[in-house]
């Protein structure tokens, strides 16, 4: 157990549908990181936020957006659902915001899009 | 630009053999982060293992080690004495200084059979 935790664990839905995945990173972690990953694209880095404030974007659709709330827990959002967006989304989170820190994962949400 | 390559995509052993996960990376910074990150049938992401880019010692902990070099770009790791419970995807990572982002391999994917 990693110490990040996601909800929910599956998510179905249709087209053109928004929805919306949560994040609480290890206790202490400030950053989260959120990757996305099918089979046709592999793993993804899509997010980043740090205390509350954006750090780094990925590839991230503009029907994709994220925020990191007070309490440092993290939400994607994701609207206008596409057939193409099914993949497990995965939620990451570390220490601080440096590239020598490993990134510690959550389960994943597996979200498919019928 | 960042670029992590694990040539192979699939593996099959069986239980006892030994088995090396080869990983190549490109990128321009002289100071960066290599990982190992395991996902097993279950579908969570675990940290196996971080080097950065100024420590060439190869390491050993159990039955993993790992094995990097600079001069070829690559940083393998090898499982000895292979077990049913080894059986997984494994990634390799790359993270650059001032970009925490993870670039990951497309993923090698270990069976190994009792």
């Amino acid at each position: 157990d990693s110490g990040v935790t996601q909800t929910p664990k599956h998510l179905i839905t249709a087209t053109g549908q928004r929805v919306t995945l949560r994040c609480s990173p290890r206790s202490g972690d400030l950053s989260v990181y959120w990757y996305q990953q099918s089979l046709d694209q592999g793993l993804q880095f899509l997010i980043q936020y740090y205390n509350g404030e954006e750090r780094a974007k990925g590839n991230i659709l503009e029907r994709f957006s994220a925020q990191q709330f007070p309490d440092l827990h993290s939400e994607l959002n994701l609207s206008s659902l596409e057939l193409g967006d099914s993949a497990l989304y995965f939620c990451a989170s570390s220490v601080v915001a440096s590239g020598y820190n490993e990134q510690f994962f959550g389960p994943g949400t597996r979200l498919t899009v019928l | 630009a960042q670029k992590v390559t694990q040539a192979q995509t699939e593996i099959s052993v069986v239980e006892k053999e030994d088995v090396t996960l080869d990983c190549v990376y490109e990128t321009r910074d002289t100071t960066y982060y290599l990982f190992w990150y395991k996902q097993p049938p279950s579908g969570e992401l675990v940290f196996l293992i971080r080097r950065n880019s100024f420590d060439e010692q190869n390491e050993i902990s159990g039955r993993y080690s790992w094995n990097f070099q600079k001069s070829t770009s690559s940083f393998n790791f090898t499982i000895t004495a292979s077990q049913v419970v080894d059986s997984a995807v494994y990634f390799c990572a790359l993270s650059e200084a001032g970009s925490e982002k993870l670039v990951f391999g497309k993923g090698m994917k270990l069976t190994v059979n009792p």
